[in-house]
């Protein structure tokens, strides 16, 4: 058990919707970062924020954002979705910006959209 | 900027064999970590092994050790006595500079088979 905490572990919506997903860091862990990771397109970095703050950005679709609580919890909303954002997103948590530290990963949201 | 190249789409080794996976990264950073991930069939993301790139002494640990060689830029992961629990996808990984966001930049994984 890495310590991060990932809500719902699988999600089954239609194309159009918008979900919300949900990450709880490692307790003192201020690094949030999300990932997505397709069938064909391995982990791909989207989005980290850093003790409430976006850090960096990376490909992530307009449709997409994210934001990190005062409690340090983070959600990742995804809107109009097509079939092609069907894929497996990882929350990550690291305890600040140190680059040596280690990057903890929940288990994962499982999305299919149909 | 930085990517990550795993060549070896996939890989096979025979149980308590040695078995050596490919990455080789581009940056041109001067301080970074790297990383090997592993991702077994449940789908979680497991730290194996980090490397940083100031540190000559090639990571070990317990039978996954690495071969860094930074002017190559080539981090190979190389697994000793392999067990049929290592069968899975493995990602080797570049973390930089907080500066410049200090996410982990991944390849794009070697799947590794270990027959009994």
């Amino acid at each position: 058990d890495s310590g991060v905490t990932q809500t719902p572990k699988h999600l089954i919506t239609a194309t159009g919707q918008r979900v919300t997903l949900r990450c709880s860091p490692r307790s003192g862990d201020l690094s949030v970062y999300w990932y997505q990771q397709s069938l064909d397109q391995g982990l791909q970095f989207l989005i980290q924020y850093y003790n409430g703050e976006e850090r960096a950005k990376g490909n992530i679709l307009e449709r997409f954002s994210a934001q990190q609580f005062p409690d340090l919890h983070s959600e990742l909303n995804l809107s109009s979705l097509e079939l092609g954002d069907s894929a497996l997103y990882f929350c990550a948590s690291s305890v600040d910006l140190g680059v040596g530290n280690t990057i903890y990963f929940g288990e994962g949201s499982w999305l299919t959209v149909v | 900027a930085q990517t990550v190249t795993q060549s070896q789409p996939e890989m096979s080794v025979q149980e308590a064999e040695t078995v050596t996976l490919s990455c080789t990264y581009d940056t041109s950073e001067s301080d970074y970590y790297l990383f090997w991930y592993k991702q077994p069939p449940s789908r979680q993301m497991i730290l194996v092994i980090r490397q940083e790139a100031y540190k000559q002494q090639n990571a070990t640990e317990n039978r996954f050790s690495v071969n860094f060689q930074k002017a190559a830029k080539s981090f190979s992961l190389k697994i000793s006595d392999s067990q049929l629990g290592d069968a899975a996808m493995y990602f080797c990984a570049y973390r930089a500079d907080p500066t410049y966001g200090n996410k982990l930049v991944f390849g794009a994984g070697t799947i590794l088979r270990v027959k009994s």
